[in-house]
């Protein structure tokens, strides 16, 4: 079935530091990617996407770029901030409507 | 905004009860989604339903059933908790499509003692 596979965490950067977060897929078809963020406390909310290959979806200084080659969509941003620090999850919906996540990755960010 | 709703943050049941979580949604979604979320495991899926009395099974449907009577309220049951049931649970709720949004609530952290 689909899967969604991200880098483990925490990652701990200092305030400007340059941020990826790896996440690979798995799937059988062509799926739409996402990027969710879970601040503490909250529930989780809508980052970025990308519906096809190619696409670069961007939001709040964060990128990320669906690769259909590498079946990937890692996530960038160039200078984090302290307000930065949650946990973000990689995630894909295709044929089915079903939502799914990988794991997540804890971002703390230190001033 | 679209508001998903879930009835409590915080619920402590004891072993062997039937247990009820709530979800609501305000925005005439077809799609309705319970996850559990566990350190280490991400968010898995509990339960899909695409329309009102339909569902299908998730990753982890066992110790779980659900209802959807009417197009806004998506209910959880669990109904022997036990304790590896205790978990944070979170609703989520979207439209139809592969490429549309999920919105969430904001949890129910369940303890099962």
């Amino acid at each position: 079935g689909d899967s969604v596979t991200q880098m483990e965490g925490p990652v701990t950067l200092s305030e400007e530091a340059f941020l990826t977060i790896n996440c690979t897929y798995t799937a059988t078809g062509y799926p739409s990617l996402f990027w969710y963020v879970q601040y503490p406390g909250e529930g989780l909310q809508l980052l970025l996407k990308a519906t096809k290959a190619d696409d670069k979806g961007s939001n709040k200084g964060f990128e990320a770029t669906y690769r259909k080659e590498t079946t990937s969509f890692h996530l960038e941003k160039g200078s984090v901030q302290v307000s930065d620090s949650a946990v973000y999850f990689c995630a894909l919906r295709e044929y089915g409507n079903k939502l799914v996540f990988g794991a997540g990755t804890i971002l703390r960010v230190k001033s | 905004d679209v508001k998903v709703t879930q009835s409590s943050r915080y619920l402590v049941k004891r072993t062997g009860e039937k247990v009820f979580l709530e979800c609501v949604q305000d925005m005439d979604h077809e799609n309705m989604f319970w996850y559990r979320q566990d350190p280490g495991l991400g968010l898995r899926l509990i339960y899909f339903s695409y329309d009102v009395k339909m569902k299908e099974k998730g990753d982890i449907p066992e110790g779980y059933s659900v209802s959807r009577e009417k197009k806004e309220r998506f209910s959880l049951i669990l109904e022997s908790a036990s304790t590896n049931q205790t978990s944070m649970y979170l609703c989520a709720s979207s439209l139809s499509g592969t490429n549309t949004e999920a919105f969430f609530g904001q949890g129910t952290r369940l303890t099962v003692v």
